[in-house]
């Protein structure tokens, strides 16, 4: 079993949709990292989280340190934010664990 | 706004080469990190690099692998004798700031390794 699994694999919305991606650990984790990868592969820092949740433009992220999930939410999904997004935990003080990816497709 | 830059982009090489993928990282930043995704598959943690030692590696960094900031500007990672199963896009990243982990990382374009 991964030890961070995310969900959906794939996700295809209509331009405008409220898109949510979930993300789930097992680990002990001093903070969460959320990436995208732009499909030249190419990888992007969105946000990093402890706690609560942060906001930046259309992107929400929120986690749970006792349920171990966090989500990320676009709002107003549009054709450019097509992408794969990773969710990646810091166990421990330097290690990375990476989750496979949710792969979203939004069409115009 | 400042970059992380690798080179080369792409790298073709033989079963047996050693093969050094080079990094150089934003500038005032501290620690330094090396992935691997292999193709399909998701991205994996190699190593983490600060104050010219290893903090952090995983179980893929074995003695084939090796990391060297040999400037003070780059940061590279030197695959001894290249696997077929080496091939893989390798990317680096950096960060700023002595309290980890909440800093964000700045990860390079990356270096797609073939390896025949």
């Amino acid at each position: 079993k991964n030890e961070v699994e995310q969900s959906p694999q794939n996700l295809t919305a209509q331009e405008g949709e409220f898109i949510t991606i979930n993300c789930s650990y097992s680990v002990g984790i001093s903070a969460l990292h959320w990436l995208q990868q732009h499909p030249g592969g190419g990888i992007v820092s969105l946000f990093m989280l402890s706690s609560g949740k942060k906001k930046h433009g259309r992107l929400i992220a929120t986690i749970n340190i006792q349920e171990k999930h966090s989500s990320l939410h676009i709002t107003a999904s549009h054709p450019r934010d097509s992408a794969v997004y990773i969710c990646a935990v810091f166990s421990g003080t330097y290690k990375y664990i990476f989750g496979t990816g949710t792969r979203l497709k939004v069409l115009a | 706004e400042p970059e992380v830059t690798q080179t080369p982009s792409h790298q073709v090489t033989q079963m047996g080469q050693e093969v050094i993928l080079r990094c150089v990282p934003i500038s005032n930043h501290l620690y330094f990190y090396w992935y691997r995704q292999i193709l399909g598959q998701k991205v994996e943690f190699l190593v983490s690099f600060y104050n010219n030692e290893i903090s952090e590696k995983s179980e893929i960094f074995d003695d084939q692998f090796s990391v060297e900031r040999p400037d003070g500007s780059n940061f590279t990672l030197k695959i001894r004798s290249t696997k077929l199963e080496d091939s893989a896009m390798y990317f680096c990243a950096s960060r700023d700031r002595q309290v980890p982990p909440l800093e964000t990382q700045y990860f390079g374009p990356g270096t797609r390794l073939l390896v025949l």
